[in-house]
C-alpha cells in the first residue's frame, strides 16, 4: 500500500506571501499524484494532477505542484496567495497498476493565510 | 449538470443502529468510490464500484458494506455502530475507474454516533 507523508500540519502565512505544501510518497512504482483542496464543511475540489509528461503541473486558482521522481515528492506551490486560499488541502496517490477509484490520502494541511 | 450528492447531509445515529448512506454521482458516472474521513486517521478508502460490482474494499471491518444500483447510484450501510464510526464519509464518482480523468466529490455526510 501506498504511503503518503504531508509534512506540515499546519502552515500559517500573511496575504501576498509565497507558500508551499510538502508532500512526500512511499511508492517506488511508477503513481498517479494529485492535490485536492477541502473547505470547511465541504468535500474535496482537486487543485491538480500529474499523471505523466511535463514535471511542472499548473492547476487551478494559480496552484502548481512539481513531481520529483527521485524524491518521491510532490510539492505544491502558489507565489502569492489569498485570504480564500484558507482551507486543508490534501495530497494523494493512486498506483497506476491500480485504479483512480483508489487514492491514497497525506493526512492533509491547513493553510491560514493571514491578513 | 449537478455535481455528486449526498444525503443526508447530516445524521445523528446511536451506538448499536445502523445507517445507510446515499450518493447519487455525476450523470454518466458509472464509478463510484467511498471514504471515511476522520480527524484521527484522515482519510481512508472504503470502497470502490463500477458497474454494480465492487472493485476495491479497503480495510474495513465487515460491518461496512456497500452496494450499487444499477442507474450508478451507491449506497453504503454500516451495522451495529460504534462511536469511532462517527465521521464524515465522503463520496466520489468517475465516468470509469479506468479513465484518466478527475474523480468528483460530494459534499459528504457527515454521521456522529452517540
Amino acid at each position: 500500500a501506498q504511503s503518503v507523508t504531508q509534512l506540515d500540519s499546519q502552515v500559517p502565512v500573511f496575504e501576498e506571501a509565497p507558500v508551499e505544501l510538502r508532500c512526500n510518497y512511499s511508492s517506488s512504482v511508477s503513481v498517479y499524484l494529485f492535490w485536492y483542496v477541502q473547505y470547511p464543511n465541504q468535500g474535496l475540489q482537486l487543485l491538480l494532477k500529474y499523471l505523466s509528461g511535463s514535471t511542472l503541473v499548473k492547476g487551478i486558482n494559480g496552484f502548481e505542484a512539481e513531481f520529483n521522481k527521485s524524491q518521491t515528492s510532490f510539492h505544491l506551490r502558489k507565489p502569492s496567495v489569498h485570504i480564500s486560499d484558507t482551507a486543508e488541502y490534501f495530497c494523494a496517490v493512486s498506483d497506476r497498476g491500480s485504479t483512480l477509484g483508489r487514492l491514497y490520502f497525506g493526512r492533509g494541511t491547513q493553510l491560514t493565510v493571514w491578513p | 449538470k449537478a455535481g455528486v450528492t449526498q444525503t443526508p447531509r447530516y445524521l445523528i445515529k446511536t451506538r448499536g443502529q445502523q445507517v445507510t448512506l446515499s450518493c447519487s454521482p455525476i450523470s454518466g458516472h458509472r464509478s463510484v468510490s467511498w471514504y471515511q474521513q476522520t480527524p484521527g486517521q484522515g482519510l481512508q478508502f472504503l470502497f470502490e464500484y463500477f458497474s454494480e460490482t465492487q472493485r476495491n474494499k479497503g480495510n474495513f471491518p465487515g460491518r461496512f458494506s456497500g452496494r450499487q444500483f444499477s442507474n450508478s447510484r451507491s449506497e453504503m450501510n454500516v451495522s451495529t455502530l460504534e462511536l469511532g464510526d462517527s465521521a464524515l464519509y465522503l463520496c466520489a464518482s468517475a465516468i470509469d475507474p479506468d479513465s484518466l480523468l478527475e474523480a468528483f466529490f460530494g459534499q459528504g455526510t457527515r454521521l456522529t454516533v452517540v
